[in-house]
């Protein structure tokens, strides 16, 4: 079993909508979560950044840790085209130096 | 633009090849690490630097693989008698001293290598 699980899609939306993306992972030890935009052929771009559980929003987009249910969340408001996308979320221990990605889900928002 | 930068962004070799790639991290940023990504997966961890110090390899860092960061500026990652298993796209990333901070880490455009 991988250590973080995430829905690969396609998901296919119409512009304007909410967008809902998420995580599910089973090491407790995990603290540290971000969420990742990945254009095609490109790097990932860093999103958002969480420390333990809770809710952070920035902007168009809401991410949300709940560490009881080890569930973490992305939320888009008024989706774009520009937001078409791969979205990885990413995970860290306290200790140590490495992110642990989900496989990505490839977001599509139609005009 | 002072991002992370990666050289080459693409590169074809034949089997058997030896293959380097350089990164240059964000300036200042002295932690820097090395992924591997391949066509509908995530990143997955190769190698950490603070500084020049390598202090961490994952199990996928074979011995055909190696990596330096001397005088903990730029770094580079070499392949070794390459296979066409290798053909990924090889990510660089860095985070800052600051403390607050340093648990987020920002990528590069990456290399993308195709073993022919």
């Amino acid at each position: 079993q991988k250590e973080v699980e995430q829905d690969p899609g396609p998901l296919s939306v119409p512009e304007g909508a909410i967008v809902s993306l998420n995580c599910t992972y089973s090491n407790s030890a995990f603290q540290y979560f971000m969420w990742y935009r990945q254009y095609s052929r490109k790097g990932p771009e860093l999103l958002m950044y969480t420390y333990s559980s809770g809710n952070k929003e920035d902007g168009r987009f809401t991410a949300q840790v709940d560490k009881s249910s080890k569930y973490i969340s992305l939320f888009i408001r008024d989706s774009q085209p520009s937001d078409s996308a791969t979205y990885l979320c990413a995970m860290k221990e306290t200790s140590g130096s490495r992110l642990t990605f989900g496989e990505g889900t490839q977001l599509t928002v139609n005009p | 633009d002072t991002g992370v930068s990666q050289d080459p962004r693409h590169k074809i070799t034949k089997r058997g090849q030896n293959v380097t790639f350089r990164c240059d991290p964000i300036s200042e940023h002295n932690r820097l690490y090395w992924y591997r990504q391949t066509l509908g997966q995530g990143p997955e961890f190769l190698t950490y630097f603070q500084n020049e110090a390598q202090l961490e390899k994952s199990r996928l860092l074979s011995d055909r693989f190696s990596a330096e960061r001397p005088k903990g500026s730029f770094s580079t990652l070499e392949i070794q008698r390459t296979e066409q298993g290798d053909s990924a796209m090889y990510l660089c990333a860095s985070s800052p001293r600051d403390s607050r901070f340093q648990e987020t880490q920002y990528f590069g455009p990456g290399t993308r290598l195709l073993v022919l």
